[in-house]
């Protein structure tokens, strides 16, 4: 069973717009959430996280929000970079990390 | 300071043939991982260990083994590999517990045929 599912399998959108990544969960025990991103030919890296007493968490470009009643959480990029062109997979932990199936982001100059 | 590397990058089995993979960190985390990545799933839990000497299974450890008898290295075995085996392998490893952010390897693809 798919307990953290990213709907989207791919999203475009134009420099400098904003970026949106979305991501759902099932497991209600669920109480710390990360994003990573990654790179063709590389493992995945870090990007940002939350835990589940906020509701959102900033660090520059990035910002993760939480919807613990809808069970969901979502990634804004602001401004998009073509750089930021990689795919976006979605963790949640309650002890162990469960993965989403990724979202492949393209910025398109 | 590597991070987290991983032996080999390629590898291709026949069914039935068996197969080590090795990944090594030079962060001194206490806790290491495998993950495997097919399409339109996410990476899923293979086997971790939690110090020198521990290990314990994931969400799909059946077909594989591991041991960790060093703290910086993680071994991944298939003792008789099957197609359903073919994935991309990750290695991981993290300072705190599963939780937290985790430090991933390169990844290897491997195909069984």
């Amino acid at each position: 069973d798919q307990q953290v599912k990213q709907n989207s399998p791919s999203l475009s959108v134009q420099e400098g717009r904003i970026s949106i990544l979305n991501c759902d969960y099932t497991n209600s025990m669920f109480d710390y959430f990360l994003w990573y991103k990654k790179y063709p030919a590389e493992g995945p890296t870090f990007l940002i996280s939350i835990s589940s007493i906020k509701d959102k968490n900033e660090d520059g470009r990035f910002t993760v929000f939480l919807n613990k009643s809808a069970k969901h959480l979502s990634l804004h990029i602001v401004p998009s970079q073509p750089g930021d062109s990689a795919v976006y997979f979605c963790a949640a932990s309650a002890g162990d990390m469960r993965f989403g199936a990724g979202t492949r982001l393209t910025v398109k100059p | 300071n590597a991070g987290v590397t991983q032996t080999p990058k390629f590898r291709v089995l026949k069914t039935g043939q068996s197969m080590t993979l090795l990944c090594a960190q030079d962060m001194n985390h206490e806790y290491m991982y495998w993950y495997r990545q097919d399409p339109g799933m996410g990476l899923r839990l293979i086997h971790y260990s939690v110090g020198e000497g521990t290990t314990a299974k994931g969400e799909v450890p059946d077909g594989y083994n591991v041991s960790r008898l060093k703290k910086q290295n993680f071994l991944l075995g298939l003792e008789s590999a099957a197609p359903s085996q073919t994935s991309v392998y990750f290695c991981a490893s993290s300072y705190s517990g599963p939780a937290y952010e985790q430090y991933f390897g390169p990844g290897t693809r491997l195909t069984v045929t």
